[in-house]
Order: C-alpha cells, then sequence, then structure tokens
C-alpha cells in the first residue's frame, strides 16, 4: 500500500454536470499528481501541485482544475463533463524537496459519464 | 521533449519462463526511467527506477531493468514467471511530470 487514498472509488455523473475527486497524499508528501487512464491506455498527466500552487500542466482544458489543501491533500474538478472524461483517475503523491521524484499512486477513481 | 514507447502490447509467457517486456526512451537528456505494475483494480506500484547511478537497476519481486544508452531502451526482465505477475506494466518517462507508455498487459500460462 501507497498510503495515498482516493475518493470515491467510483462514481457516474451525466454529460454537463460538475464532478469532484479527492486524494489524501502520503505522509510527508507535498506533492501531488493526477493523470487521466482512458481504458486501455497510459496515464496522461493533467497537473501538478506543490505547495498549493499549481506547478505545471497537461494538454488537458480549463474545465479540469485542480487545489491542494495547507495538508497537502487534494481536489480534482471537471466541468461541463463530457462523454470522454469517462475513465480512471489517478492521485500520485511525492516529495519534491527531496528530488527523489518518485510517484506514489493511489488506486484511483473510476468515473463513468452516461 | 520526453517519450516512451512499449513495443508490444501484449505479453504472453509460460509459468516458470523468462519474461522480457520491452521499452524505448526518448529524452533530450539523462532521464529518469521506471516501470510500474497496475493489477486490476488496484493501483500502481514502483517496480524499478533508474537514475544514473547503474545500468542494471534490480527492482521489486524478482524484475530488473537495464539502461542501454546507445539503444535507448529499459527493457525489464524476470528470470522466471509467477501466476501473480500478471498484470499491466508501464514503462515511464519523467521528472514531475511523468510520460507513460501505451502499456504491455503480461499474461502467465499455467
Amino acid at each position: 500500500e501507497t498510503g495515498v487514498t482516493q475518493s470515491p472509488t467510483h462514481l457516474i455523473k451525466t454529460r454537463g454536470q460538475q464532478v469532484t475527486l479527492r486524494c489524501s497524499s502520503q505522509s510527508g508528501h507535498n506533492t501531488v499528481s493526477w493523470y487521466q487512464q482512458a481504458l486501455g491506455q497510459g496515464p496522461q498527466f493533467i497537473f501538478q501541485y506543490y505547495r498549493e500552487e499549481e506547478n505545471g500542466r497537461g494538454n488537458f482544458p480549463p474545465r479540469f482544475s485542480g487545489l491542494q489543501f495547507p495538508n497537502y491533500s487534494s481536489e480534482l474538478n471537471v466541468n461541463a463533463l463530457e462523454l470522454d472524461d469517462s475513465a480512471l483517475y489517478l492521485c500520485a503523491s511525492s516529495l519534491w524537496d527531496r528530488r527523489e521524484n518518485i510517484q506514489y499512486f493511489g488506486a484511483g477513481t473510476r468515473l463513468s459519464v452516461l | 521533449a520526453q517519450s516512451v514507447t512499449q513495443l508490444d502490447s501484449h505479453v504472453s509467457v509460460s509459468e516458470g519462463t523468462p519474461v522480457l517486456l520491452r521499452c524505448n526512451y526518448s529524452s533530450s537528456y539523462s532521464p529518469s526511467l521506471f516501470w510500474y505494475v497496475q493489477h486490476p483494480n488496484k493501483g500502481l506500484q514502483l517496480l524499478l527506477k533508474y537514475t544514473s547511478a547503474a545500468t542494471l537497476v534490480k527492482g521489486i519481486n524478482g524484475f530488473e531493468a537495464e539502461f542501454k544508452k546507445s539503444e535507448t531502451s529499459f527493457h525489464l526482465t524476470k528470470p522466471s514467471a509467477h501466476m501473480s505477475d500478471a498484470a499491466e506494466y508501464f514503462c515511464v518517462v519523467g521528472g514531475n511530470q511523468f510520460y507513460f507508455g501505451t502499456g504491455t498487459s503480461l499474461t502467465v500460462i499455467p
């Protein structure tokens, strides 16, 4: 177990709705990254937060947004859901200051958009 | 720009035989390379990591990978496959942002 927990584990939404996914990082970690994994694909980087600031973003539209809290937990928000947003969303935590750059992943939230 | 290419989408081996999962990378500077494994309904688990200290990297569960700069490869091997090795394997390159390959599904035949 990595100590990274995500909630909920499964979620069903309809097109146009908004969704919030949550992630608790491993104790002592200060960086959280979010990835989208479509069925049969490798995970794609959405964005990363370091000490509550966005620290890099992948090729995702602005309707994908995030937050990191003082305890380093994080949220991923997706507005105006589209069918193609159906995927497994993975959160990963790491300790940026040590430059170890190993990311520890949660089990993910599976989002289905109908 | 950084990227990885996993050369096989599916690999099937018999239990007790060697495993070879192939990965080529592209990076404009000395890369950090990883192999992760994903079992069904589980998160991604780190198998091993290369960071230039040694070209042969040993990981968990008997896996190892060899970094070959001349071939821009980072293939994953295991001498003897076990049923529990059946899973999806991802080759990854990156620093703070990870770039994943498309994955190799490993089937182990009893």
